[in-house]
């Protein structure tokens, strides 16, 4: 089993329209979790860390269950520019900073 | 705003030879790391840096492969001896809290391994 897995997608939605991508990750052990954002080769950035009591940013909300081992990320009222790469990050945790990321799931926002 | 540089953008060589990609972190930030993208795969992680010392490394980082920061203002990755499946985008990272580990991303450098 991959250690975090995304549907890489393509989602293709309208404008306006709400979207959700959904990551699963196998280590129950880790620790930490984020939403990166990653446009054509360009660096990963970091969209928001994922918090078990779920968090919003605007129109992006995220949510953690840890006994499923899912985070997901939702997005309301989609915007062309949201168009990228969403990679999901895992932290592993214990004395060591190894990190994980997803293939990413491409998201692409028409017009 | 402080972020995190990366050069060159842009390295190609020749099959065998050695290279170094540098990365300059942000100031006050105590964790390093190295990533590497092949074009079209997921982002990998080789190697984190803390104290002076590697802290964790991937499969990935073998013998080829060294980080160092020499001047507690660089940190480089050095790769030995480059092979044609080294080519990849190579990202430098770091955080300055290692419990909630937000990393920044430098911008990247292309390797060409011809």
């Amino acid at each position: 089993r991959k250690e975090v897995e995304q549907d890489p997608g393509p989602f293709n939605v309208p404008e306006g329209a709400t979207v959700a991508f959904n990551c699963t990750y196998s280590n129950s052990a880790s620790q930490s979790f984020f939403w990166y954002r990653q446009d054509c080769r360009k660096e990963p950035k970091l969209l928001m860390s994922v918090y078990s009591s779920g968090n919003e940013d605007g129109r992006f909300t995220a949510q953690l269950n840890r006994a499923s081992q899912y985070i997901s990320l939702l997005i309301r009222d989609s915007k062309l520019s949201d168009s990228a790469t969403y990679l999901c990050v895992v932290l592993e945790s214990g004395g060591y900073q190894k990190v994980t990321f997803g293939t990413g799931t491409k998201l692409q926002v028409i017009p | 705003e402080p972020e995190v540089t990366q050069t060159p953008s842009h390295q190609v060589t020749q099959m065998g030879q050695e290279v170094i990609l540098r990365c300059v972190p942000i100031s006050n930030h105590l964790y390093f790391y190295w990533y590497r993208q092949i074009l079209g795969q997921k982002v990998e992680f080789l190697v984190s840096f803390y104290n002076n010392e590697i802290s964790e490394k991937s499969e990935i980082f073998d013998d080829q492969f060294s980080v160092e920061r020499p001047d507690g203002s660089n940190f480089t990755l050095k790769i030995r001896s480059t092979k044609l499946e080294d080519s990849a985008m190579y990202f430098c990272a770091s955080t300055t809290d290692r419990a909630q580990n937000i990393q920044y991303f430098g911008a990247g450098t292309r390797l060409s391994v011809l």
